[in-house]
């Protein structure tokens, strides 16, 4: 079955404590991307990647780090989160870029005490 | 870079009703403009989309229609069903060579039998 999965889908930590949320695609997309999801601001891309190395800065970059070491695998690394990073992430990926059908993650609803 | 206005925020109708939602945009050479529903609790899915050289997409009750020249684009959906409310988001492909997606802040939709 095509699909994206994320872990770990529910997250309570604290202030400061390293974290990262994995994301991964079986459907061979080169495109991946990060959103978070807050109440009236919608859904604000934090990063993307084009394909393996390939990583960009989306709108909300700040605080959070990427890596695409493979194809399939698209993590998100919160060094040091702090409570204005409560929010819901989803994860998507696309046949070649941000052109195409952007496939979501189950989403991971973090809280940052 | 692009920027999305979505509205309303919030849309009531009754079922049967026609609902529609406008987006504007702020980037001219923006070509992709995709719309996605997430109903609660759920992931968003893509329900339809349109690229800049075409004025007019249709898919049964849904339809999307785009005004390149004054910049904005509405999703119009028909016949109204219960299983239509959710929060719709519209999108826009920065273009550039960036790759983003921005999208808007969303309008929850509720149908009312």
């Amino acid at each position: 079955e095509a699909q994206v999965t994320q872990n770990p889908r529910y997250l309570i930590t604290v202030t400061g404590k390293k974290l990262t949320v994995t994301c991964s695609q079986n459907m061979n997309h080169e495109y991946m991307s990060w959103y978070r999801q807050d109440p009236g601001l919608g859904l604000r891309q934090i990063y993307y990647s084009m394909n393996v190395e390939v990583t960009d800065k989306g709108d909300v970059p700040e605080g959070y780090k990427v890596s695409r070491k493979e194809k399939r695998n698209f993590p998100l690394i919160l060094e040091s989160p702090s409570p204005n990073q409560t929010s819901l992430y989803f994860c998507a990926s696309s046949f070649r870029d941000s052109y195409n059908e952007q496939f979501f993650g189950p989403g991971t609803r973090l809280t940052v005490l | 870079g692009e920027n999305v206005e979505q509205h309303p925020s919030t849309l009531s109708v009754q079922e049967g009703d026609s609902a529609v939602i406008k987006c504007t945009y702020s980037d001219s050479a923006s070509n992709y403009f995709p719309w996605y529903k997430q109903e609660l609790g759920k992931r968003p899915q893509l329900i339809i989309d349109i690229r800049s050289n075409v004025g007019e997409k249709k898919d049964q009750r849904i339809a999307v229609t785009l005004n390149k020249t004054a910049k904005h684009f509405s999703l119009h959906i028909t016949e109204t069903q219960p299983e239509d409310s959710a929060v719709y988001f519209c999108a826009a492909a920065d273009s550039g060579g960036y790759n983003k997606l921005i999208f808007g802040a969303g309008t929850r939709l509720a149908v009312h039998p």
